[in-house]
């Protein structure tokens, strides 16, 4: 266990259906993450949080909406997928300035979009 | 954007022996990351470096970032079993991680 939790570990849904990952950290980070893993890709950086607020969305479909209501949760709303969205969907936290430790990552969520 | 290249691109390996893995970045390293991921799982925070020249260890596990600050190696010493994964290497950038494209390793008992 890292000190962030994911849920589901597993979600199989279908491209007209709306779902929701959530992450959770009570590490006193006050950074957020999201990534996208795809096979032989690179960690894709979805979306970014600091102190609640997003300050990077890299050009992620609409169909993706994080959602930060406070510091220690994080959410990824799904909605009208498509299958080239299957991935393993990692969230991350830190804490600005304790650069010594790197990122802390969750165990992700496998999504497939059937 | 901070771009990462790792080799090889995967590794597979009789246990006992040693192996390195390199990440090599377009720009100067301020912070240098290595992670070990299995499959299907989230990363684990392996070593950070940040000195020209520096090395640290950790097990059977050293890591070092050239003077020059813009390629770092993974070597592990006698593998086992429980070294296989994916190691992937993260740099900052402009205060957000960038990762490579990641190792595959394989020890075969």
């Amino acid at each position: 266990e890292t000190g962030v939790t994911q849920t589901p570990r597993h979600l199989v849904m279908g491209m007209t259906n709306k779902k929701s990952l959530k992450c959770e950290q009570h590490l006193g980070h006050n950074a957020m993450y999201w990534y996208k893993q795809s096979a032989k890709k690179p960690l894709e950086l979805m979306f970014v949080y600091s102190l609640e607020e997003r300050v990077e969305n890299n050009s992620v479909p609409s169909r993706f909406s994080p959602e930060c209501p406070n510091s220690s949760h994080l959410f990824l709303h799904l909605h009208t997928l498509q299958p080239e969205d299957s991935a393993l969907y990692l969230c991350a936290s830190s804490r600005p300035g304790q650069i010594l430790y790197g990122y802390t990552f969750g165990s992700g969520t496998r999504l497939t979009v059937v | 954007s901070q771009e990462l290249e790792q080799s090889p691109q995967s590794l597979i390996v009789q246990e006992g022996k040693n192996l390195t893995i390199n990440c090599t970045s377009s720009k100067t390293l301020y912070g240098l990351y290595w992670y070990k991921q299995k499959y299907g799982e989230g990363l684990i925070f392996l070593m950070m470096l940040q000195k020209g020249g520096e090395e640290k260890s950790h097990e059977k596990i050293t890591a070092k970032l050239d003077e020059k600050k813009q390629q770092s190696s993974l070597h592990i010493t006698a593998s086992q079993p429980s070294h296989a994964g994916i190691y992937l290497c993260g740099a900052d950038d402009n205060n957000d991680m960038r990762f490579g494209a990641g190792t595959r390793l394989t020890v075969k008992p």
